[in-house]
């Protein structure tokens, strides 16, 4: 079975501060995708990034960060200098094989704030 | 505009009553899902069609019909048999490109009265 785990159902952070998203996921698959999504107060979700589980460089993308963990089996997001425009619900997800691939899990998300 | 359209944006429904919500794409693309989204429960899968006239079941497909006729459309029914029908519900299409990299559109908010 595929399980993502979010443990931070809610975070508030002052703007210009980091913060750090985490994820914890399972799966008996050697082979998957991970996933951060993105639904501001509008409601869709926005695709930010994929990862193959053979990939575990870390990712930058502007602001944006991602520190993938086979070890641990985490996937944590980070936001450098957030901004008020970041605030937004985020999850993370995970599909493979065993799920199918089409099948994608997602965790219960993260709801950020960001304060100005 | 390319993209996804769903339709309603919101709807209220009687209890014992069908609906149907709209979802429809001009991209092309051959996989379509529908996801539910409950507070502090994520999004759960529906059902999907990766093919015209094919569609397969997700893990709360109970109390939800769909169908897919065009490659362009692909509706969900909400039944009378759904005893929780009351949530949010995204369609969304895959990359053909990217496996799992979805596509949303806006959403339906569906409140039984």
């Amino acid at each position: 079975a595929q399980k993502v785990t979010q443990a931070q159902t809610e975070i508030s952070v002052v703007e210009k501060e980091d913060v750090t998203l985490d994820c914890v996921y399972e799966t008996r698959d050697t082979t998957y995708y991970l996933f951060w999504y993105k639904q501001p107060p509008s409601g869709e979700l926005v695709f930010l990034i994929r990862r193959n589980s053979f990939d575990e460089q870390n990712e930058i993308s502007g602001r944006y960060s991602w520190n993938f963990q086979k070890s641990t089996s985490s996937f944590n997001f980070t936001i450098t200098a957030s901004q008020v425009v970041d605030s937004a619900v985020y999850f993370c997800a995970l599909s493979g094989p065993s799920g199918g691939y089409q099948k994608v899990t997602f965790g219960i998300g993260t709801k950020l704030q960001v304060i100005p | 505009d390319g993209g996804i359209t769903q339709s309603p944006k919101y709807l209220f429904r009687k209890e014992g009553q069908n609906v149907t919500l709209s979802c429809e794409q001009n991209l092309n693309h051959d996989a379509m899902y529908w996801y539910r989204q409950d507070p502090g429960q994520g999004l759960r899968l529906i059902y999907y069609s990766q093919i015209v006239n094919d569609f397969q079941k997700g893990d709360i497909a109970e109390g939800y019909s769909v169908s897919r006729e065009k490659k362009e459309s692909f509706p969900l029914t909400v039944t009378s048999a759904q005893k929780n029908p009351t949530a949010f519900y995204l369609c969304a299409i895959e990359n053909g490109q990217t496996t799992g990299e979805l596509f949303f559109g806006e959403g339906s908010r569906l409140t039984v009265l």
